[in-house]
């Protein structure tokens, strides 16, 4: 079974731009959630997708935002970006999806590394 | 609100010693407990979990961790370290605000194995 695979692996963007990253889960898992991981802050939960609607949310401005269509898959978009948004962002999949979060494993990709000039 | 500590940026062993890693958990209610992996450029990938089921938790790659209510702690240990155990570990806890679920995670350890 194919990973957490996430597109594209590398970008770099100016400030003030906008960008738009994208998830696509292990077949079969309906559940997509969204982190940042910087060297300063570490990893931070941004969002939780579930059947196409935000289910859980980190504490991020409303610059951060997401989205997830009817075949699981799952776009973040970031506007106006800033140099401080430059960091690795992971998304990951779980099979069940419901339920409490540990209840199943949460299975990651290998990141987005945006880097904001 | 849970969260979770880990003692230790950067942790460096001899290849065969043990592993220790240390993570204490804050909480007022029953926590639910993670410790994952992230080797370089790659995403992170679970080594164990505690849900309550038993306090001594086995993993992936000969890691286990025990749950010790007492001392708010969650340790990782494996009892002979090898080279391919070079990585970062980080310890995550679920918090809950208002049925807001997330998973919080501690700043990491880098553990360097000593050839």
């Amino acid at each position: 079974k194919a990973g957490v695979t996430q597109t594209p692996r590398y970008l770099i963007k100016t400030r003030g731009q906008q960008v738009t990253l994208s998830c696509s889960p292990i077949s079969g898992h309906r559940s997509v959630s969204w982190y940042q991981q910087t060297p300063g802050q570490g990893l931070q939960f941004l969002f939780e997708y579930f059947s196409e609607t935000q289910r859980n949310k980190g504490n991020f401005p409303g610059r951060f935002s997401g989205r997830q269509f009817s075949n699981s898959r799952s776009e973040m978009n970031v506007s106006t970006l800033e140099l401080g948004d430059s960091a690795l962002y992971l998304c990951a999949s779980r099979p069940a999806g419901q339920g409490p979060l540990f209840t199943d494993t949460q299975y990651f990709g290998p990141g987005t590394r945006l880097t904001v000039l | 609100a849970q969260s979770v500590t880990q003692l230790g940026s950067h942790v460096s062993v001899s290849e065969g010693a043990l592993v220790l890693l240390r993570c204490n958990y804050s909480s007022s209610v029953p926590p639910y407990l993670f410790w994952y992996v992230q080797y370089p450029n790659q995403g992170l990938q679970l080594l164990l979990k505690y849900t309550s089921a038993a306090t001594l938790v086995k993993g992936i790659n000969g890691f286990e961790a025990e749950f010790k209510k007492s001392e708010t702690s969650f340790h990782l240990t494996k009892p002979s370290a090898h080279m391919s155990d070079a990585a970062e570990y980080f310890c995550a806890v679920v918090s809950s605000n208002f049925g807001n679920e997330k998973l919080t995670f501690g700043t990491g350890t880098r553990l360097t194995i000593i050839p």
